[in-house]
């Protein structure tokens, strides 16, 4: 069974640029999640989605992010413009989950490390 | 906001010793997972136990969960060289539509040979 891609595994670009991430999750997975992870700390929560809806994107600077996931498959995350605080990875995973149930493990993608100069 | 904190944030042992971890959350969870990072990698799905269970094993992985407490930990036991990485707890709360995966900050394991 293949993994969550993610695409492109490294990026570098200057501040005030845009950037945009790629994820394919794992198919036939309905939830996909976009995290953000800072060098030394956990994974953030930025945006989740169930099939193509947003069902939480509380976290998300939503005036410089923004995410898109048409189909309901892959998934696009965009950064405009970008600031040097937003060097980090880009972590993606999926999971398999129908509602009421328990078992919520999710499976992520390498990530894509971003870094702004 | 983070929802789990693990402590200790560091911990360093030898070789075939055991290392526990613990892990700290404030609101009610559905079930409490750990994951497993190298450094430069993906996380990694480890253990996952259901709010309604006590402990649960996996190999040389022992996972508690005290809701009471609002607290997990995990043992690895006989710990090895390749062991090292950074362990995150995750608490998921159930909503109607998904579960939310909330992470904490990590614990970074280094296992001397």
């Amino acid at each position: 069974e293949a993994g969550v891609a993610q695409s492109p595994r490294y990026k570098i670009i200057e501040k005030r640029q845009s950037v945009a991430f790629w994820c394919n999750p794992i198919s036939g997975h309905a939830t996909l999640y976009w995290y953000q992870q800072i060098l030394g700390q956990g994974p953030k929560l930025l945006i989740q989605f169930q099939n193509n809806g947003v069902v939480d994107d509380s976290q998300l600077p939503k005036d410089r992010f923004s995410a898109e996931r048409l189909k309901g498959v892959d998934s696009t995350l965009k950064i405009q413009p970008a600031k040097l605080e937003d060097s980090a990875v880009y972590l993606c995973a999926s999971s398999l989950v129908l509602q009421g149930a328990w078992n919520t493990e999710a499976f992520f993608g390498q990530g894509t490390r971003l870094t702004v100069v | 906001s983070q929802q789990g904190e693990e402590d200790p944030q560091a911990l360093s042992i030898q070789e075939g010793e055991n290392a526990t971890m613990n892990c700290s959350y404030k609101t009610s969870i559905n079930n409490l997972q750990w994951y497993r990072q190298n450094s430069g990698r993906g996380l990694v799905h480890l253990i996952l136990i259901r709010s309604n269970e006590r402990e649960k094993h996996s190999g040389r992985l022992r996972v508690t969960l005290d809701t009471s407490k609002k607290s997990s930990s995990l043992l690895i036991t006989a710990s090895r060289a390749a062991d090292t990485a950074s362990y995150f707890c995750a608490t998921a709360s159930l909503r109607t539509s998904g579960s939310r995966l909330t992470f904490g900050e990590g614990t970074q394991l280094t296992v001397n040979p």
